[in-house]
């Protein structure tokens, strides 16, 4: 069974401050993905990033990164000074190459605020 | 503009009224899903469809019936709505059926079953 887990349910930062998201997965297929959505206030599913199981260079893009470690089954995601349009619920999710269902198995998220 | 589309955004009904979410995507995409997000459980995945007349059940597909007779729509059918479906549901579309290409999702529809 897969699993994903966001165990920071809730961060509070000043803008400004970086800020890490932690994801840890568990799955027992050799090939899969690792998603991030963004989910501000206004409730879309914003997509960020795609990363699959044998790509496991880092990734930046402005001032949002991407850890990917198999060795810790981990996919960290860091925010680099802060804003405050950055606040939202932040999902981790993980997919499986089954060839039949693109489910993705979702964390349950992380409410990030960020403070003027 | 490449989206997905569902409607309504908001809706209140009661127990046992039967009710239709519709979702539509214009990318022509093969694969579509439906998923609810619940405060502290992240979203879970209702009912996916891998193409035209090909369905099949997620996580949670109880209470809950989708079609797809035709390729961009895959409406979300409640027949007997119960407040324990009072919930926030996306629609979700993606090119392929695999994993290669993510997840587009609709703007969510919150509904609420009193």
């Amino acid at each position: 069974a897969q699993k994903v887990t966001q165990a920071q349910t809730e961060i509070s930062v000043v803008e400004k401050e970086d800020v890490t998201l932690d994801c840890v997965y568990e799955t027992r297929d050799t090939t899969y993905y690792l998603f991030w959505y963004k989910q501000p206030p206004s409730g879309e599913l914003v997509f960020l990033i795609r990363r699959n199981s044998f790509d496991e260079q880092n990734e930046i893009s402005g001032r949002y990164s991407w850890n990917f470690q198999k060795s810790t089954s981990s996919f960290n995601f860091t925010i680099t000074a802060s804003q405050v349009v950055d606040s939202a619920v932040y999902f981790c999710a993980l997919s499986s190459y089954t060839g039949a269902n693109s489910k993705l198995t979702f964390g349950k998220g992380i409410t990030l605020s960020v403070r003027p | 503009e490449a989206q997905v589309t569902q409607n309504p955004r908001y809706l209140i009904t009661v127990t046992g009224k039967k009710l239709t979410v519709t979702c539509s995507q214009n990318m022509n995409h093969e694969y579509m899903s439906w998923y609810r997000q619940d405060p502290g459980l992240g979203l879970r995945q209702i009912y996916y469809s891998m193409n035209v007349e090909v369905t099949d059940k997620g996580d949670v597909p109880e209470g809950y019936k989708v079609s797809r007779k035709e390729k961009r729509n895959f409406p979300l059918i409640l027949e007997s709505p119960s407040p324990n479906q009072t919930s926030l549901y996306f629609c979700a579309s993606s090119f392929g059926t695999g994993t290669n290409s993510p997840l587009h999702f609709g703007n969510g529809t919150r509904l609420t079953v009193t």
